[in-house]
């Protein structure tokens, strides 16, 4: 099986801050990659798929980039609703496997 | 617009079955496959399986043994059954539709495995 890998896995940073969040993939997956969101409440949304592309209804300051074995989620400038939680999927090789997910907080 | 939810026991004792239903709605269930995927208490999620709209499975062969997937179309249910569960399967239960990526997840069920 792929093991994703995620870092940091606490972020704490400000409203209006730019952040990143990294994600690894033990061998490449061709740019097959899904960022989800997680709230406090358990509900999961997802917000990117395939590197870098915006599900339906996520806002613009989330983007997402990378290849090979190598990822990222950046988010432009922080809004109150983006502290949560965030994993990465990879779906080149099944079985489909998750990182261990990123906490982001209020610094 | 689809929906999906997730039931079943809230607690279930060692050693014995644990069995799930997802109820979707807003999509069929033979053109759609659904996947359940788990989360043990602060900890990531993991995939447990798959049923495809053709009606096979797949497996996480970590937990393959012990684990089924089935459906009943004409009531639009996928049905999970995981026998000699441990206090490790403790965990939240959710299942969603495989689209690129999950693209719609029911709310998740808690399920303890204690005595």
């Amino acid at each position: 099986d792929i093991q994703m890998t995620q870092s940091p896995s606490s972020l704490p940073a400000s409203l209006g801050e730019r952040v990143t969040i990294s994600c690894r993939a033990s061998q490449g997956i061709s740019n097959n990659l899904n960022w989800y969101q997680q709230k406090p409440d358990g509900t999961i949304k997802p917000l990117i798929y395939y590197t870098s592309n915006l599900q339906s209804g996520v806002p613009s300051r989330f983007s997402g980039s990378g290849s090979g074995t190598d990822y990222s989620l950046t988010i432009s400038s922080l809004e109150p609703e983006d502290f949560a939680m965030y994993y990465c999927q990879q779906d080149a090789s099944f079985p489909p496997t998750f990182g261990g997910g990123t906490k982001l907080e209020l610094k | 617009q689809v929906q999906l939810k997730e039931s079943g026991p809230g607690l279930v004792q060692p050693s014995q079955t644990l069995s799930l239903t997802c109820t979707v709605s807003g999509l069929s269930l033979t053109s759609n496959s659904v996947s359940w995927i788990r989360q043990p208490p602060g900890k990531g999620l993991e995939w447990m399986g798959v049923i495809w709209s053709n009606g096979g499975t797949d497996y996480n062969s970590a937990i393959k043994s012990r684990l089924s997937i089935s459906r009943d179309t004409s009531k639009s249910q996928v049905f999970l059954k995981m026998n000699s569960l441990q206090t490790e399967d403790t965990a939240m239960y959710f299942c969603a539709r495989n689209g690129e990526p999950f693209d719609y997840w029911g709310q998740g069920v808690m399920v303890t495995v204690s005595s």
